[in-house]
């Protein structure tokens, strides 16, 4: 199984401009997560989706920030208009509604300059 | 609610030392737990976890952790530290029939290993 696989591993990006990171979770899984990690606030949960419905938004910073699913084998989380603050790494990851261990991908790492 | 402790944001051991990574946790109901492994520059990694059963579970890599109910812990445990161990150690909770599938995480401990 090729794993969760996020798009693009690496950005750098000026402030204001849209940021767009990609996620297609491992086949078979229906619950999907964004997390976010910084050095202050550690691994923070996002979004989360089940069967494609955003189930939890609430960890979702601010309107800049918005997820979504349109399939079972893509989700997207963009940024409009990107700070410096958002910097981090983004994590995207799967599991079965039934399952227990979520999978992560190797990240998205922003930087907003 | 649901929350994890890791009490120490960094533990140090020499190699072939046993080392020890601690996880208290809070659920209403029953947990699962698990431990995660981030090395640098890379996602996190399944470890083992504790669903139901034996409380000593073992995982990959020669690590295992000890479910402990009446102390609300589940330590990670490794006999003999190698070097290649030293990583970010996130401990992670979620409640048994909540309903949701996410998982609560700790805020890590940075284990390094010196040779």
């Amino acid at each position: 199984d090729a794993g969760v696989i996020q798009s693009p591993r690496h950005e750098v990006t000026e402030m204001g401009q849209e940021v767009t990171l990609r996620c297609k979770p491992i086949s078979g899984h229906n619950s999907l997560f964004w997390y976010r990690q910084t050095m202050m606030r550690g691994l923070e949960l996002l979004i989360y989706f089940n069967n494609n419905v955003p189930i939890d938004d609430s960890g979702m910073p601010e309107d800049r920030f918005s997820a979504k699913m349109p399939n079972a084998s893509f989700s997207t989380l963009k940024i409009q208009p990107s700070e410096p603050r958002d910097s981090a790494v983004y994590f995207c990851a799967s599991t079965r509604t039934d399952g227990n261990t979520i999978y992560f991908g190797e990240g998205s790492w922003l930087t907003v300059v | 609610a649901q929350s994890v402790a890791q009490p120490e944001d960094q533990v140090n051991v020499a190699e072939g030392n046993p080392l020890t990574v601690k996880c208290t946790y809070s659920v209403s109901g029953n947990p699962y737990l698990f431990w995660y492994v981030q090395y640098p520059n890379r996602g996190l990694q399944f470890l083992l976890k504790y669903i139901t059963g034996d409380n000593l579970v073992k995982g990959s890599y020669g690590f295992e952790a000890e479910f402990n109910k009446s102390q609300t812990s589940f330590h990670l445990k490794k006999p003999s530290a190698l070097v290649s161990d030293s990583a970010l150690y996130f401990c992670a909770v979620r409640e048994v029939n909540s309903g949701y599938s996410t998982l609560t995480f700790g805020k890590g401990t940075m284990l390094l290993v010196s040779p």
